[in-house]
């Protein structure tokens, strides 16, 4: 019974090409997350959803959107990819407040 | 911008040894959180204290957190191999949004 669930695990693609990674949570939480960790393992949060709402939006090319269509999933769509896309891209979900974060086990993106 | 740096970026121990990591951030906090992440893997809640607490433990893992210094450590008393990975700190601030540092790797020697 996975909590947070990510496809696919690994995704090989050429440049240019778009790819879409989705991400589902089974917790009943009412807010989701992307974040990104490069070679270097570092985190940076790409977008957050409340309730189907964009609730952060950093500074993330627009090739990137991401879309909830309940509060239960949220995917990441990427369009024109670069090599500078590859990295680990990582889903999460968390409770309203003073709660932790369950993350997904990660996509791994290989662009060549 | 990073908010949370920890440190040392590695250490390395033996087992049954208590393992201290630091982190230091730079603007006010509703909390701070510790994550562990195994090689190849997703990150794994550890333990949050809100801005508010001083000291709270979980098992064998210590957390301080000193808002006058903007700092917190994290013990890990008589470490295993297993508690070999990184430890990130984390901190949440406004829009509930959660800033990672680095992290620290570390090793646990059997």
């Amino acid at each position: 019974d996975t909590a947070v669930s990510q496809t696919p695990k690994y995704l090989v693609t050429q440049m240019g090409n778009d790819k879409s990674i989705k991400c589902e949570q089974n917790l009943g939480h009412d807010t989701m997350y992307w974040y990104k960790q490069d070679s270097k393992k570092f985190l940076k949060i790409m977008f957050s959803y409340n309730n189907k709402e964009l609730i952060i939006n950093e500074t993330v090319p627009n090739r990137f959107s991401p879309k909830s269509p309940d509060k239960a999933h949220l995917n990441l769509h990427i369009n024109s990819l670069e090599l500078g896309d590859s990295a680990v891209y990582f889903c999460a979900s968390s409770r309203d407040g003073d709660y932790g974060y369950t993350f997904g086990s990660g996509t791994r993106l290989t662009v060549v | 911008s990073q908010q949370g740096e920890e440190d040392p970026q590695a250490l390395s121990i033996q087992e049954g040894e208590n393992a201290t990591m630091n982190c230091s951030y730079k603007t006010s906090i509703n909390n701070l959180q510790w994550y562990r992440q195994n090689s190849g893997r997703g990150l794994v809640h550890l333990i949050l204290i809100r801005s508010n607490e001083r000291e709270k433990h979980s098992g064998r893992l210590r957390v301080t957190l000193d808002t006058s210094k903007k700092s917190s450590s994290l013990l890990i008393t008589a470490s295993r191999a297993a508690d070999t990975a990184s430890y990130f700190c984390a901190t949440s601030g406004a829009n509930s949004k959660l800033t990672f540092g680095k992290g620290i790797t570390l090793s646990v020697r059997p």
